[in-house]
Order: C-alpha cells, then structure tokens, then sequence
C-alpha cells in the first residue's frame, strides 16, 4: 500500500481565488509528479520534481507552480484558478534510480472551479 | 506526433472469464511500458510493467504481451473477479523516465457477475 496522501479530496472554488493543493508522501522518494486527469481520460503530466529544490514543468501548461522545500511534500498552487482548471489532480512518486520505473498514486483532488 | 491509444474504451466480461485489454502505441523508440489499474475514486496503481527486451511477462493472473513489429500491448487477466472492474491504462516511455511517461486512454473493464 502507497504512503502518499493528497488533501483536500474535493474542492469547489470561484473563479480566481488562490488554491494550493497538498501532496506528501512518507516513503522518502526523491521523484514527485503532478498529473491532470480528466474523467475516464488519459493523465497528462503537469510538473515533476528530481528532489528537493527541482521543479520542472511537464507537457501540460496548467498556469500552476510547485514547490520542493522538503522531500516529503510536493504542493501545487494555482494563482488564480479558472473553471478550465476544474480537473482531477493526482500526485504521485517513485524512487529516484529504482530499476522499475514504478509510480505510486495519492487519491488525487477532484477540483471544480464555478 | 507520440501517441498511445486503447482500441477500445468499454468492455463487459463475465465473471470467471479471461479478458484482454489491448493498447497500441505509435513511438517505436518506446522501451519500457507499464499498464496500471484505476478504481473508482482512487489513483492509479501499478499492475505489471515490460521492457521492450522481452515480449511476453507474467504476473499473479495477468500477463502483459507485447509485439515491437506492429507496436502493440496487450494485457491479460485471468479468471477475472469483480476487483478486476476498474480503468486500465497503459503507458510508455523511453530510457526509462518517469516524466516523459505517456498515458493512452483507458479502458474501462466492467466484471459481470
């Protein structure tokens, strides 16, 4: 079972009010990732992280940022949210040299902007 | 450009039958692929992976097939119980990094009793 929690597990926000969305993980590994899910669809990749103080952006631009100040915790912002946010956000990690290439998952956000 | 596709989005099998999720994808320099399991509200976990040095590998009632010549993945479950109804996805990547991780659309599989 995956040590990885994300909060809130639901959100439903006005337009342009500033969220952050918590990730953490009790496993020590060094990669996290953000990924965006739409219902039924395919996860997209939003940001990552090699290990504390690296953040990187994926292939979505999402108009959101992160941050890495410690390895356990992988929080994502969106400065002024949009109802194109509204979106599931999932979390995940995995070890930094591990020989499978295996991603463990939060629960994910289902976030939904009015 | 890279794409990783599932040739069907829904199917139904009956309780105790075997089933076979397929996935084709179009990068030919992919060479690790992972398929993982969602359940309704909860993220996706980790089934069974393969890297393009083997074509075929088995796990506890599944078993990933794959075929470099036509760029195709399959996976397989055996005996399938009602656990088994989720969205399955299968990924790929090259040089085995996460972050270039691409997702095809899921397949959802619905077990009947």
């Amino acid at each position: 079972e995956a040590d990885i929690y994300q909060t809130p597990r639901y959100l439903v926000i006005g337009t342009g009010k500033k969220i952050t969305l918590e990730c953490s993980q009790t496993m020590g590994h060094d990669k996290m990732y953000w990924y965006q899910q739409d219902p039924g669809m395919e996860l997209h990749l939003i940001h990552y992280s090699y290990g504390v103080n690296s953040t990187e952006k994926g292939d979505l631009s999402s108009e959101s940022t992160v941050s890495r100040i410690r390895t356990e915790h992988f929080p994502l912002t969106l400065e002024s949210a949009r109802p194109s946010h509204t979106s599931q956000y999932l979390c995940a990690s995995s070890e930094f040299a591990s020989a499978s290439e295996k991603l463990f998952f939060g629960s994910g956000t289902q976030l939904s902007v009015l | 450009g890279e794409s990783v596709g599932l040739h069907l989005p829904t199917l139904s099998v009956q309780e105790g039958d075997n089933s076979i999720i397929n996935c084709a994808y179009s990068n030919s320099a992919s060479d690790y692929f992972i398929w993982y399991k969602q359940e309704s509200g909860k993220g996706p976990q980790f089934i069974i992976d393969i890297r393009s040095n083997m074509d075929k590998r088995q796990g506890q009632r599944v078993t990933v097939l794959l075929n470099k010549t036509v760029k195709h993945l399959s996976l397989q479950i055996a005996a399938t119980q009602p656990g088994d109804s989720a969205v399955y996805f299968c990924a790929e990547t090259t040089n085995f990094g996460n972050e270039k991780l691409t997702f095809g659309t899921g397949t959802r599989l619905t077990i009947i009793p």
